[in-house]
């Protein structure tokens, strides 16, 4: 069963305007990723955030983590085109796969 | 370096067919994953391996689905008696140790079952 589960499952942005993906998973975990998928093609690693960290950077990526409410958001801050693309979220128990949601699709419009 | 890479990159099969699907993981990297992805949805975790432990195969649907990991390095997932359900894209991935850490993933092979 799906544990991350995305929000919204489609986003329509312009160009420069930030992007916000939420992410709301149902058991305990000792870390949650995001990744990209562009059209056609492999996943690629964004970021990971440890249970222990509340907030984590990355060049124009800013992740959050609540464990309370058992939920994460991802924000792109001045989208480009090139930033389209879907995004998922996986959360880790450490010895169990990493559970992967259904994504939220990305469209930033130039 | 070299990433993940995997082949075909797409296979059309008829239903009933054995097909074979490869993956060379980073070298180095201990950790060797596959997923399924089917049209507009996340990724299914399929089957891990880690070394020379026993894999995980929590996560294949049916008995006509295995794998190999020869030598720590190169996979090969097997699927025998294709079902149009089958089709899919197939991902492996790979990583330097188990579940926690990133995970690089390789194009995909594309499968098609008519």
């Amino acid at each position: 069963s799906q544990q991350g589960e995305e929000d919204p499952q489609a986003l329509s942005i312009q160009e420069g305007e930030n992007a916000t993906m939420n992410c709301s998973y149902k058991t305990s975990i000792n870390n949650l990723q995001w990744y990209r998928q562009n059209s056609g093609r492999g996943l690629v690693h964004l970021i990971l955030i440890r249970s222990n960290e509340r907030e984590k950077h990355s060049g124009r990526l800013r992740v959050t983590l609540d464990t309370s409410k058992k939920s994460s958001s991802l924000l792109i801050t001045a989208s480009r085109a090139a930033d389209t693309a879907s995004y998922f979220c996986a959360t880790g128990s450490g010895n169990t796969p990493l559970v992967f949601g259904k994504g939220t699709r990305l469209s930033v419009i130039a | 370096g070299a990433g993940v890479s995997q082949s075909p990159s797409n296979k059309v099969t008829e239903k009933g067919k054995d097909v074979e699907l490869r993956c060379d993981p980073i070298s180095g990297h201990t950790a060797l994953y596959w997923y399924r992805q089917s049209l507009g949805q996340g990724l299914e975790f399929l089957i891990y391996f880690q070394g020379n432990s026993a894999p995980d195969k929590s996560g294949l649907p049916s008995d006509r689905f295995s794998a190999e990991r020869t030598g720590g390095s190169v996979s090969t997932l097997t699927i025998q008696r294709t079902q149009q359900e089958d089709s899919a894209v197939y991902f492996c991935a790979s990583s330097l140790v188990g579940f926690s850490n990133e995970q690089y993933f390789g194009p995909g092979t594309r499968l098609t079952v008519t």
